[in-house]
């Protein structure tokens, strides 16, 4: 089964500052997909990633993918406190999506 | 144009009762994929769905739920006989069939067996 990693789990961070967060994939995929999950809402896609090198950014959010590494980033810079929030990726094999378990980013003043 | 829609949005359930959830795709999309997603989890593939077809359902256990996504109406998650273990929140995504990959999530189902 496809396995897919994120870390951190957990995430606090000060306004202002810059963090990475890192998910790795356990087959080749060339789709990677980014989501945010505020709580007891559904899933806002933030990013898809289609092709090796790829990279997006939107606002303060940017995300890339290395389909060698098996590896996506998605890199916060300056954090505000309105990104509070968990952070999901997921790749998928034509049918079936996989997600990984998460990142919650809390940002504090 | 009107997002995917599910519902009900909460629903409690006695255990052994069956629970029906309900997606409603955006226009003009064919594709239909159910998650799971249990507390402080990550989302779990259950099944994926096109028009009167089960594409893949190799994520749903194999007893007690079913699922269809007939030619007419909605999507519908079906739980027979539900357990404890059944409460989570399921999600319905759809897509088009010219890029099936791009999925847009409901608000979700929150179920809850007491």
């Amino acid at each position: 089964e496809l396995k897919v990693e994120q870390n951190p789990l957990f995430l606090s961070m000060q306004e202002g500052k810059n963090y990475t967060i890192y998910c790795n994939y356990s087959t080749t995929s060339d789709r990677l997909y980014w989501y945010r999950q505020d709580p007891g809402k559904s899933l806002e896609s933030l990013f898809v990633l289609l092709s090796n090198g790829a990279v997006k950014q939107e606002g303060r959010l940017m995300a890339s993918l290395d389909t060698k590494a098996r590896l996506s980033t998605l890199h916060i810079t300056a954090a505000v406190h309105d990104l509070s929030a968990t952070y999901f990726c997921a790749v998928d094999n034509g049918n079936q999506f996989y997600f990984g378990t998460g990142t919650s980013l809390t940002v504090i003043p | 144009n009107a997002g995917v829609m599910q519902n009900p949005r909460h629903l409690v359930r006695r255990r052994g009762q069956e629970a029906r959830l309900r997606c409603s795709p955006m226009k003009g999309h064919s594709h239909v994929y159910w998650y799971r997603q249990l507390p402080e989890e990550g989302l779990k593939f259950m099944v994926y769905l096109q028009k009167e077809n089960i594409i893949d359902e190799s994520g749903m256990p194999k007893e007690r739920f079913s699922a269809e996504f007939p030619k007419e109406g909605p999507s519908i998650l079906r739980i027979q006989q539900v357990v404890r273990g059944d409460s989570a929140a399921y999600f319905c995504a759809s897509s088009p069939w010219t890029a099936p990959y791009e999925q847009y999530f409901g608000p979700g189902t929150r179920l809850t067996v007491t």
